[in-house]
């Protein structure tokens, strides 16, 4: 019963194919994020979806696009993968009800680009 | 463009030390977290800090945060080895509020080991 959950958790992958990571959650959260963590361990917000909507979306390459068919749902697909790929894809939600803006995170994905 | 900066990066410290992890950040905010990051694994909530003066304790770490000073203290009491980890902060100011949504922007991060 895990809260937020992705997959795949690993992925080893040829640069130019295209790829992609799910991410679900069960908290009844209305709010969800794709963070990037680099090779330096440092996070930085990709995109975030309130909805099914996006409301952040941030210098991220057309390559990657996010996508929410529900709630619970966000995806994210990545075209023509590169080298610079190469990272852990963080999922995360919250709930706005909270007003406290916590985030809970899911395992990560390891993506890496050969 | 929201700045959060942690130092120290990287600390080496003895079991039963006691130290502390700065945080500071350029916007003002009233919404700060700290989290914590096992090697290879997810990040765990450990601290929201709601208000300035906010305080907050769980076993021997202790968070606190001043608005006025954009500044938040992770304190380390006594460090045993299982505190081992990295710790972010992270801050969502009241302007990136899109949607009813905080869009936490974290720092770097602080690789903390504690040996015996």
């Amino acid at each position: 019963d895990t809260a937020v959950s992705q997959t795949p958790k690993y992925l080893v992958t040829q640069m130019g194919n295209d790829k992609s990571i799910k991410c679900e959650q069960n908290l009844g959260h209305d709010t969800m994020y794709w963070y990037k963590q680099d090779s330096k361990k440092f996070l930085k917000i990709m995109f975030s979806y309130n909805n099914k909507e996006l409301i952040i979306n941030e210098t991220v390459p057309n390559r990657f696009s996010p996508k929410s068919p529900d709630k619970a749902h966000l995806n994210l697909h990545i075209n023509s993968l590169e080298l610079g790929d190469s990272a852990v894809y963080f999922c995360a939600s919250s709930h706005t009800g909270t007003n406290t803006g916590e985030l809970f995170f899911g395992e990560g994905s390891r993506l890496t680009v050969l | 463009e929201l700045k959060v900066e942690q130092n120290p990066l990287f600390l080496s410290m003895q079991e039963g030390k006691n130290y502390t992890i700065y945080c500071n950040y350029s916007t003002t905010s009233d919404r700060l977290y700290w989290y914590r990051q096992d090697p290879g694994k997810s990040l765990e909530s450990l601290f929201v800090l709601l208000s300035n003066g906010a305080v907050k304790q769980e076993g021997r770490l202790m968070a606190s945060l001043d608005t006025k000073a954009r500044l938040s203290t992770l304190h380390i009491t006594a460090a045993v080895h299982d505190l081992s980890a990295t710790y972010f902060c992270a801050v969502a100011p009241r302007w990136v509020r899109a949607g009813g949504s905080y869009i936490p922007t974290f720092g770097r991060g602080t690789s903390l080991i504690v040996h015996p």
